[in-house]
């Protein structure tokens, strides 16, 4: 059982460049969630889906957009990266909404550079 | 609004003495209250939580929280903490009478245990 799964694990870009990162889960959540990670400021929510077929904006959604390709596949892309952009990755899952705890991937670590 | 703060940066201890790290929240009606932990390299790895109940959740690796409604907080525990036990945790709420999915995040507290 994999869990959440994430590619790349590290990256680097160069200002302007594009780029997808792709997750995936094998519990058979309905939800899925896109964080990025910077120092000092915990997890901030950029994108999530509440069920296959739908995303709705998080916290910092502007410069990115998001597919929901199926149930277990749920893609972030970064049209035309900056270097605000430079940050930590994760990818969650949950059952659904509300009670239930999030699981998360291991992370992409991304550098615009 | 939804805030959570977690008040220190970092907490130190010894290990084999008990472990504090604090978290307090804001939220529209009843909280949903979440720990993680984070380790070096690691996505977060889900603790413990609370929904409704007994003000007292045990979790994973014998960490526990208790739930203040009065003090709006949920601090983690544990009775003897291990060096294993060093790593960044985040304090996590959501609201029930907020839509969507926004559980808010804490800036994280790094746990320091010296053998």
């Amino acid at each position: 059982n994999a869990g959440v799964t994430q590619t790349p694990k590290f990256q680097v870009l160069k200002t302007g460049q594009s780029m997808t990162l792709q997750c995936a889960q094998d519990m058979n959540h309905n939800s899925m969630y896109w964080y990025r990670q910077d120092p000092g400021m915990g997890l901030r929510l950029i994108y999530y889906s509440a069920s296959e077929g739908t995303t709705d904006k998080g916290e910092v959604p502007n410069g990115y957009n998001v597919s929901r390709l199926n149930k277990r596949e749920f893609s972030l892309r970064l049209e035309s990266a900056a270097p605000s952009q430079t940050s930590v990755y994760f990818c969650a899952s949950s059952e659904t909404q509300g009670v239930y705890e999030q699981y998360f991937g291991p992370g992409t670590r991304l550098t615009v550079t | 609004a939804q805030s959570v703060a977690q008040p220190e940066d970092q907490v130190n201890v010894a290990e084999g003495n008990p472990l504090t790290v604090k978290c307090t929240y804001s939220v529209s009606g009843n909280p949903y209250l979440f720990w993680y932990v984070q380790y070096p390299n690691r996505g977060l790895q889900f603790l413990l939580k609370y929904i409704t109940g007994d003000n007292l959740v045990k979790g994973s690796y014998g960490f526990e929280a208790e739930f203040n409604k009065s003090q709006t907080s949920f601090h983690l525990k544990k009775p003897s903490a291990l060096v294993s036990d060093s790593a960044l945790y985040f304090c996590a709420v959501r609201g029930t009478n907020t839509g969507g999915f926004k559980t808010i995040f804490g800036a994280g507290t790094r746990l320091f245990v010296k053998a």
